[in-house]
């Protein structure tokens, strides 16, 4: 299956609340980066973590990497309506640097 | 900051006919990249260029062909369509030589068949 699956497939939850995705793989990889798609719209780079970290935060945004469970969490925290979107982890191997997305998370925010 | 430009923006073919994909990247920056996104769905890894010589190829159909330029713009020539070609295809950047791994990625290509 899939480099990067994505679990929930589909999340809804209250602006304010934390908004929790997930992502695994199955390969080694240089990084996982995580990127955000408005409806049909282009892919806005969120953050990156390297195959060497663990943890890295960014404004409302918590990223998680797990090598050994080759998995990662996005935590957006304080969710507004203006999150709303679709959320795709992305994982990069290798030296030509091609990424291999995840299924995608759509997050609906309601306000 | 400039940005990864492509075009058009949108565009409308029938089946059978070709169609031509550009992408500009952001200055200075030697490696492209392209992706599909079909309905629903998430991008696929097409192909890549890295100073005007093709780095990597993904599941790009023998249909289309792509090439990159002198200048570092590439484009994606797409033959034979079929209704199932219908998809944004994206264009991503970056400098090979740079630190950051990060791909810059264009507004897209919307492309739909009929």
């Amino acid at each position: 299956s899939q480099q990067g699956e994505e679990d929930p497939q589909a999340l809804s939850i209250q602006e304010g609340e934390n908004a929790t995705m997930n992502c695994s793989y199955k390969t080694s990889i240089n990084n996982l980066q995580w990127y955000r798609q408005n409806s049909g719209r282009g892919l806005v780079h969120l953050i990156l973590i390297r195959s060497n970290e663990r943890e890295k935060h960014s404004g409302r945004l918590r990223v998680t990497l797990d090598t050994s469970k080759k998995s990662s969490s996005l935590l957006i925290t304080a969710s507004r309506a203006a999150d709303t979107a679709s959320y795709f982890c992305a994982t990069l191997k290798g030296s030509n640097y091609k990424l291999t997305f995840g299924k995608g998370t759509l997050l609906t925010v309601n306000p | 900051a400039a940005g990864v430009i492509q075009s058009p923006r949108h565009l409308i073919k029938e089946k059978r006919e070709t169609a031509t994909l550009k992408c500009y990247p952001i200055p200075r920056h030697d490696t492209v990249y392209w992706y599909q996104q079909g309905p629903g769905q998430d991008p696929q890894f097409l192909i890549s260029f890295y100073e005007k010589m093709q780095s990597d190829k993904g599941s790009i159909p023998d249909r289309f062909s792509a090439q990159q330029f002198s200048d570092y713009h590439s484009e994606l020539n797409m033959s034979s369509l079929e209704l199932g070609d219908s998809a944004l295809y994206f264009c991503a950047s970056r400098y090979a030589l740079s630190r950051d791994e990060t791909q810059y990625f264009g507004p897209g290509t919307r492309l739909l068949v009929l």
